[in-house]
């Protein structure tokens, strides 16, 4: 029984397409975050939702909107898709205090755009 | 700058050989995570350390917390091909439910049989 689980696994656009990833998180944890890993495999924070509400959005374009209809799903959807938005992107959660308790990690959405 | 530097940034390794890869900072940290990252896979937790010089082990991997704690090291003893991953380290930033996980650029480690 997946902990987190992100669809789709791989995704392959054209530029222009808005696309979007769901994720959905089975721990009971409060908090959900996105991150995106380039491809030198360095992984930064997106966005962070604790209950529904967002609590960090680290100056991602707007053209990324995360969704968070209840506190289990945190999706995120890109509108006008561009070169640069290839990665691979990560949803996590965590219980409230993550310095003691970590990310639970999906595995993860591989974002091709052509 | 990143606020977390690891080095080596890829390592290659025969089966059998002992490897030690470290996790350096000028900050001071509360905490710090260690993750092992397989390809087309998430991150997996190892460990967190907490406390300025503490040591703990998970069966041949040994995890050291700086006693300033600014930085950190994972020792592997007698590598494995199963050993073969991306070590990522990752300090928490921020409290509670705003808090959030900095990571490192990661290690990439190669073990052959």
């Amino acid at each position: 029984d997946t902990a987190v689980s992100q669809t789709p696994k791989y995704l392959v656009t054209q530029m222009g397409n808005d696309k979007s990833i769901k994720c959905e998180q089975n721990l009971g944890h409060d908090t959900m975050y996105w991150y995106k890993q380039d491809s030198k495999k360095f992984l930064k924070i997106m966005f962070s939702y604790n209950n529904k509400e967002l609590i960090i959005n680290e100056t991602v374009p707007n053209r990324f909107s995360p969704k968070s209809p209840d506190k289990a799903h945190l999706n995120l959807h890109i509108n006008s898709l561009e070169l640069g938005d290839s990665a691979v992107y990560f949803c996590a959660s965590s219980p409230q205090g993550i310095a003691n308790y970590g990310y639970t990690f999906g595995s993860g959405t591989r974002l091709t755009v052509v | 700058t990143q606020l977390l530097e690891q080095s080596p940034q890829f390592l290659s390794i025969q089966e059998g050989e002992n490897l030690t890869v470290y996790c350096n900072s000028s900050s001071v940290f509360s905490s710090l995570q260690w993750y092992r990252q397989e390809p087309g896979e998430g991150p997996v937790l190892l460990v967190t350390v907490v406390t300025g010089g503490e040591v703990k082990k998970l069966k041949r991997l040994t995890f050291q917390f700086g006693d300033a704690r600014k930085d950190s090291s994972l020792h592997i003893t007698a590598a494995q091909p199963g050993d073969t991953g991306l070590y990522l380290c990752a300090v928490p930033r921020g409290s509670g439910n705003t808090g959030k996980l900095i990571f490192g650029q990661g290690t990439t480690l190669q073990v052959k049989p």
